[in-house]
């Protein structure tokens, strides 16, 4: 099993540039999240989803779109990147239930100009 | 929407010592209480988790203890040791019904001096 896995690992955008960051998992969860990180405000919500064709809001949602096509996919759409987007994307999935475990992407690390 | 508070958000003990983490949490309804650790440039891991019908899990060197009633989860490790030194997030949620997400605490930064 590869997890769960981001690409790209890093990537530079321009104002206004819009981009996809990938992620994928191969555990079958139903399950899948989004979550930025910036120094000192820990790991925030974006957007989430329960299931293949389910989608959701989480903590910060703007200016980002988020679909779930498939169980093993979750793509995560800036629209027109601001500099206030700098940051660590993580992805996460977790199987439905109880309580499970989330588990995280290696991330991407994201620079606006 | 669910709140969590977590301190210190720094920490910095000797080798051998213990360190505490506490959060508290504002929505009544949330069960789950993961804690995450994350090293340097890696990415968060599940150490340890509780659920509300319990009031303390051990393993190991790490524990945690849940008091529902003041809305108050904490970290404890014993015997720190250098490899324990990362960021520690609290976390909460609501897992029953069809929703399930997470809300993190900013973090406290362990630093275990050798």
């Amino acid at each position: 099993n590869a997890g769960v896995t981001q690409t790209p690992k890093f990537q530079v955008l321009k104002t206004g540039q819009s981009m996809t960051l990938q992620c994928a998992q191969d555990m079958n969860h139903e399950y899948m999240s989004w979550y930025r990180q910036d120094p000192g405000m820990g790991l925030r919500l974006i957007h989430y989803s329960v299931g293949a064709g389910i989608t959701d809001q989480g903590e910060v949602p703007n200016g980002y779109n988020v679909s779930r096509s498939t169980t093993e996919d979750f793509p995560l759409r800036l629209l027109s990147a601001a500099p206030s987007q700098t940051s660590v994307y993580f992805c996460a999935s977790n199987p439905a239930g109880d309580g499970y475990e989330q588990y995280f992407g290696p991330g991407t690390r994201l620079t606006v100009t | 929407g669910e709140n969590v508070e977590q301190h210190p958000s720094t920490l910095s003990v000797q080798e051998g010592d213990s360190a505490v983490i506490k959060c508290t949490y504002s929505d009544s309804a949330s069960n789950y209480f993961p804690w995450y650790k994350q090293e340097l440039g890696k990415r968060p891991q599940l150490i340890i988790d509780i659920r509300s019908n319990v009031g303390e899990k051990k393993d190991q060197r790490i524990a945690v203890t849940l008091n529902k009633t003041a809305k108050h989860f904490s970290l404890h490790i014993t015997e720190t040791q250098p490899e324990d030194s990362a960021v520690y997030f609290c976390a909460a949620a609501n897992s029953g019904g069809s929703n399930y997400k997470l809300t993190f605490g900013k973090g406290t930064l362990l630093t275990v001096n050798p």
